[in-house]
C-alpha cells in the first residue's frame, strides 16, 4: 500500500522568498516519489523525481526536493520564488502499483 | 514527439446521457491512464491500460468504462451521466514497464453535467 499527506492546502509566499512545499509517504517498498505541477487549465507536468541515487533531486524552474527515508519525507523547495510559480503542486508516490498514487496538491500563492 | 492528446476540450451534458473521450498518447508509449480531477475529491485513479488490457482499476462504479486500441489510443466512455461526474477528465500516457516512469499528461477534458 502507498499514500502521500501535502500538508497545507495552500501556501502564500512572497516574490524571492523562499518556497518549501511538504510531502509525506507511506510505501511498503521502497519509493519512487514524484513532484507535478499544474497550471490553470492544463494537465499535470513533471518537475522533478527521485528513483534511486542521490537524495537531493534538481529539477525544472529552479525546484529541487531530497528524499528523507527517516522521516518519510519528499519536501519541495526552490530558494525564491516566482510570480510564474503560482501553481497547484502534487506529490506522488509509486513503488507498490505501476499507477502512482497522487496528494490532495498544494496551491502556491505568490504574492508581488 | 507530440504530447499526449485529449478531445474534446469542453464538453457540456445532460443527466443521464452518456459521454465518450478520446486521448492519444505519445508515440511509443503503450500505457494510458485516466483520472478525474474535482475540487473535493482531488486527482482520483479510473483505469489504466497497458497493451489494450485493462491493468487496473481505480473505485469507480461500473458507469464507467475504457478501452485501447492496437495504435494504443485510449476512449473512456461513462453511461447515465450524473452531476457529481462533472470533473476535469485527465489522461496520461507512459511507456508502462516500470514503476519509477514519468507519466505525461494531456491537458484533460472538462466535463460539464446539468
Amino acid at each position: 500500500a502507498q499514500s502521500v499527506t501535502q500538508l497545507g492546502s495552500h501556501v502564500s509566499v512572497s516574490e524571492g522568498a523562499l518556497v518549501l512545499l511538504r510531502c509525506n509517504y507511506s510505501s511498503s517498498v521502497p519509493p519512487y516519489l514524484f513532484w507535478y505541477v499544474q497550471y490553470p487549465n492544463q494537465g499535470l507536468q513533471l518537475l522533478l523525481k527521485y528513483t534511486t541515487g542521490a537524495t537531493l533531486v534538481k529539477g525544472i524552474n529552479g525546484f529541487e526536493a531530497e528524499f528523507k527515508k527517516s522521516e518519510t519525507s519528499f519536501h519541495l523547495t526552490k530558494p525564491s520564488a516566482h510570480m510564474s510559480d503560482a501553481a497547484e503542486y502534487f506529490c506522488a508516490v509509486a513503488g507498490g502499483s505501476y499507477i502512482p498514487t497522487f496528494g490532495r496538491g498544494t496551491s502556491l500563492i505568490v504574492h508581488p | 514527439k507530440a504530447g499526449v492528446t485529449q478531445t474534446p476540450r469542453y464538453l457540456i451534458k445532460t443527466r443521464g446521457q452518456q459521454v465518450t473521450l478520446s486521448c492519444s498518447p505519445i508515440s511509443g508509449h503503450r500505457s494510458v491512464s485516466w483520472y478525474q480531477q474535482t475540487p473535493g475529491q482531488g486527482l482520483q485513479f479510473l483505469f489504466e491500460y497497458f497493451s489494450e488490457t485493462q491493468r487496473n482499476k481505480g473505485n469507480f462504479p461500473g458507469r464507467f468504462s475504457g478501452r485501447q486500441f492496437s495504435n494504443s489510443r485510449s476512449e473512456m466512455n461513462v453511461s447515465t451521466l450524473e452531476l457529481g461526474d462533472s470533473a476535469l477528465y485527465l489522461c496520461a500516457s507512459s511507456d508502462g514497464g516500470s514503476h519509477k516512469e514519468t507519466q505525461y499528461f494531456g491537458p484533460g477534458t472538462r466535463l460539464l453535467v446539468l
